[in-house]
């Protein structure tokens, strides 16, 4: 079955500073990888995906993932966090064709300092 | 493009009586929607796959007489929580399966059900 880890439940960073969002995944085979973030009481929007082809996965908000299957993980990152990055991020993974609903992590708080 | 919306965003009801939510594709067909319910700061868990014109597959675990769902047309898929009770509290969020057949999903703000 596959299962998705992410071990930090709180991130604390200061406004202008470098993130980083740890995501690990196991799946037998090669992992479709999304990256959703979710505001208080509101949906899930998604930042990227990666499905094939380059490791690096740009996104929206300025943020990126790095996709290795060396590590199985699948890390977000974002140069310089803005307040209203303030939020909680899942990773999640699923399988090809979409036939399946995708299994989430429990997700990362992400707390701005100004 | 590919918007999905959930009525009503969020419900008062009393413990016995049921609730229905609804989720709709606006801008696309998806023969395929997903129904997950989320408890306070915790992840998201899938209940249920609904097909259009056939019946869900349920997660282990999930009461398939208590969640009731019926995918009737291509853009809206429902929810029904049967004899709620104050355990079914929750905020319950359905996607969308996308066009592109990657297992990418749209999601919907999601319902906020609450029992008393």
């Amino acid at each position: 079955a596959q299962s998705v880890t992410q071990p930090d439940i709180h991130i604390t960073v200061s406004e202008g500073a470098s993130l980083e969002l740890r995501c690990n995944y196991s799946y037998g085979a090669t992992p479709y990888l999304f990256w959703y973030v979710q505001s208080p009481g509101q949906g899930l929007q998604l930042l990227l995906k990666y499905f094939s082809g380059d490791t690096l996965v740009q996104g929206i908000k300025g943020f990126e993932a790095e996709f290795k299957r060396s590590q199985s993980s699948f890390n977000l990152r974002k140069p310089s966090v803005h307040w209203s990055d303030a939020a909680e991020y899942f990773c999640a993974v699923g399988q090809g064709g979409g036939a399946d609903g995708l299994t989430f992590g429990k997700g990362t708080h992400l707390i701005i300092q100004p | 493009g590919a918007v999905v919306s959930q009525h009503p965003s969020w419900v008062i009801c009393k413990s016995g009586t049921s609730v229905k939510i609804e989720c709709r594709s606006l801008d696309f067909q998806a023969t395929t929607m997903f129904w997950y319910r989320q408890f306070p700061k915790q992840s998201l868990m899938l209940m249920a796959t609904s097909n259009e014109g056939s019946k869900a597959t349920y997660e282990q675990g999930v009461e398939k007489d208590k969640f009731l769902i019926n995918h009737a047309s291509l853009t809206l898929s429902t929810l029904t929580v049967t004899s709620a009770h104050p355990e079914d509290s929750s905020f319950y969020i359905c996607s969308a399966q996308g066009s592109s057949g990657r297992g990418e999903q749209y999601f919907g703000p999601g319902t906020r059900l609450t029992v008393t």
